[in-house]
């Protein structure tokens, strides 16, 4: 059972738009949520995180959001670039430590 | 580099064997996770593993071992291989037992059972 849901494979946005990408959960345990971003023949590597106590958090480009009432988060990317262009992971944390994640959403931006 | 390497890149053996796929984290970092990733798969987790000692399993199967070795490094054994084990199978250390200070994910072993 996926406890981490990416329903969008994929994503194609202007460059200099906003990216936004969304993740679901089930749990509503999960303390932490993650986001990951993986480039082709690359490990995914860590972007940004948020706790379950915010609804918000910023950093550069990227703002994560998470909304606890809908088991709802999503990234922002604004403005969009080229290389931003990858697969990204949304993740979960649970009590026992366990990371969760998602199937992962394919974003292209086209220059 | 992340930091963390993983051997061999590209693994292809018959159904059946058994394989052996080696994971060394980061300096300093005293936690090793395992992870499967199938085709339209997400990242599936294994194990974990916190300064040699197993923290943590997933959804592995009774085929797959695990462990880490004094030295940190990790090994993750794969036998009985089926056709349905092709797969990446990443690992990833983290300096604390914590995975919201984010974890660094190696490069990925490619296995292809045929």
């Amino acid at each position: 059972d996926q406890q981490v849901k990416q329903n969008s494979p994929s994503l194609s946005v202007q460059e200099g738009r906003i990216s936004i990408l969304n993740c679901d959960y089930t749990n509503s345990m999960f303390d932490y949520f993650l986001w990951y971003k993986k480039y082709p023949a690359e490990g995914p590597t860590f972007l940004i995180s948020i706790s379950s106590i915010k609804d918000k958090n910023e950093d550069g480009r990227f703002t994560v959001f998470l909304n606890k009432s809908a088991k709802h988060l999503s990234l922002h990317i604004v403005p969009s670039q080229p290389g931003d262009s990858a697969v990204y992971f949304c993740a979960a944390r649970d009590g026992a430590n366990n990371l969760f994640f998602g199937t992962g959403t394919r974003l292209t931006v086209i220059p | 580099d992340s930091g963390v390497t993983q051997t061999p890149k590209h693994l292809i053996t018959a159904t059946g064997q058994r394989v052996t796929l080696r994971c060394s984290p980061r300096s300093g970092d005293l936690s090793v996770y395992w992870y499967q990733q199938s085709l339209d798969q997400g990242l599936q987790f294994l194990i974990q593993y916190y300064n040699g000692e197993e923290r943590a399993k997933g959804n592995i199967l009774e085929r797959f071992s695990a462990q880490q070795f004094p030295d940190l490094h990790s090994e993750l054994n794969l036998s009985s291989l089926e056709l349905g084990d092709s797969a990446l199978y990443f690992c990833a250390s983290s300096a604390r037992d914590r995975a919201n200070y984010g974890y660094t994910f190696g490069s990925g072993t490619r296995l292809t059972v045929v």
